[in-house]
């Protein structure tokens, strides 16, 4: 199957810093890209969609403003947790569909870990 | 409101016994269903889908689910059950909004 490559695995950061999660679609271009959150022992929750060349299209009760999406290119889309919080603390992970067979699996990132201290 | 439903958090079965881990879904429409394999700490491994045809669906790592309009249910099934198959089990359904949704998960643990 395709691969989406997520960076970093781990980042451990301190209150009030920001991160840059990486997603990347490897063998593919990716006009639609997904970020989800997952809290320990729960389920993923869908953040937002991101779409290459636009606004991202965050879900209900999450702060675009705080959680900053980014899809510069077909290959490419970034998460920016501003400001980060011992809150933000979770486990973020990325996936992606071909757009040649748009309602298909989604190809997932291997997550990243994110502490903040 | 569109919705998948894992109705078990946590099963343990004996190493060799048979699996069935359940998935409900509401939707207006039949979705395009998933089921996928997480380990600790790691991304989502994806072990079979379902779009349309025949209702059993086979997978990798010897998984199979059965589709059942008529229940709106797409339970993953195993025969024998190995150790190394412990992981969170997450259902997942795709509808015509393009927008992926997941169960809550079915944690497995495997005796020996």
């Amino acid at each position: 199957g395709a691969v989406v490559s997520q960076h970093p695995s781990r980042v451990i950061c301190k209150s009030g810093t920001s991160v840059k999660i990486e997603c990347r679609s490897l063998d593919f271009q990716a006009t639609t890209m997904f970020w989800y959150r997952q809290f320990p022992k729960q389920s993923l929750m869908l953040m937002a969609t991101s779409n290459e060349g636009s606004k991202a299209t965050y879900e209900q009760g999450v702060e675009k403003d705080k959680f900053l999406i980014n899809h510069a290119s077909l290959t490419l889309s970034t998460l920016t947790v501003t400001s980060a919080h011992p809150e933000d603390s979770s486990f973020y992970i990325c996936s992606a569909r071909s757009p040649v067979s748009p309602n298909t699996e989604a190809f997932f990132g291997q997550g990243t870990r994110l502490t903040v201290v | 409101a569109q919705s998948v439903t894992q109705p078990d958090i946590h099963i343990t079965v004996s190493e060799g016994a048979s699996l069935e881990l359940r998935c409900n879904y509401s939707y207006g429409a039949t979705p395009y269903l998933f089921w996928y394999v997480q380990s600790p700490g790691q991304g989502l491994q994806l072990l079979l889908k379902y779009f349309s045809g025949d209702t059993l669906v086979q997978g990798i790592k010897g998984f199979e689910a059965e589709f059942k309009r008529s229940q709106s249910s797409f339970n993953l099934r195993k025969p024998s059950v190995h150790w190394s198959d412990a992981a969170e089990y997450f259902c997942a359904a795709l509808a015509n909004n393009n927008d992926m949704r997941f169960g809550a998960g079915t944690r497995l643990t495997v005796k020996p």
